[in-house]
């Protein structure tokens, strides 16, 4: 069966750094993209961007582009989610969802809430 | 760049048959994704390709798509629908798109 597992829970301070994960099971995780998507506090969904973890080949929604890094490691079937200085702003709920036919997402992780706060 | 327009909310009575749409400049061209969200659960794919279901999706779920709306249909709706819903589509200028989202309640 094909799973998507995240990282657990952070709770950060404002300018703190921060790598969540996602790590892929029950397919080769190469020749799927991995999408990663928002979901602020009672809001709805944001896509952020994606990555081909064959080879890295990463694409960014303007909105998230320079704010956030998408990373991958073919090796260990796992992608990132990664801020340099996080921002009360950041405080959500953050999705991994691979993409599939018809450029669906499916399956989702689990999602892994991101609290920044002083 | 591509607006998706769904109503806040939806209410229904069990039993019921339950309509949510997802409006955008010709919608019809493209293809729509439904997700159902329950609360403190990612979201699941219900509906591809306007109107196809994924496998151990209820045949309750359909979907409809023309013109300038997509259509979500839940028909025979139990208290287990209630949730959130999201239309999804991909644009060549705006990439991945998700819609507002749909509350139903089943009354």
């Amino acid at each position: 069966e094909v799973h998507l597992v995240q990282s657990g829970a952070e709770v950060k301070k404002p300018g703190e750094s921060l790598r969540i994960s996602c790590k892929g099971s029950g397919y080769s995780f190469t020749n799927y993209w991995i999408n990663w998507v928002r979901q602020m506090p009672g809001t709805g969904l944001e896509w952020m961007g994606r990555i081909d973890p064959s080879d890295s080949y990463i694409n960014y929604s303007p909105s998230f582009q320079g704010h956030v890094t998408i990373s991958a490691d073919k090796s260990i079937s796992t992608a990132y989610l990664q801020w340099s200085s996080l921002k009360a702003s950041d405080t959500a709920i953050y999705f991994c969802a691979r993409k599939h036919d018809y450029s669906t997402f499916d399956p989702w992780g689990q999602g892994t809430l991101v609290t920044v706060s002083s | 760049s591509y607006v998706l327009t769904q109503p806040p909310s939806v209410s229904v009575a069990p039993g019921q048959t339950a309509k949510i749409t997802c409006g955008g400049n010709n919608i019809g061209s493209k293809s729509v994704h439904w997700y159902q969200q329950k609360p403190g659960q990612a979201p699941v794919l219900v509906v591809y390709d306007d109107g196809d279901r994924p496998s151990g999706i209820p045949e309750r779920f359909s979907g409809s798509n023309s013109g300038n709306t997509a259509t979500l249909t839940i028909s025979r709706v139990e208290a287990g629908d209630e949730a959130d819903y999201y239309c999804q589509v991909w644009d060549s200028s705006s990439d991945v798109l998700f819609g507002g989202g749909t509350k139903l309640t089943v009354l």
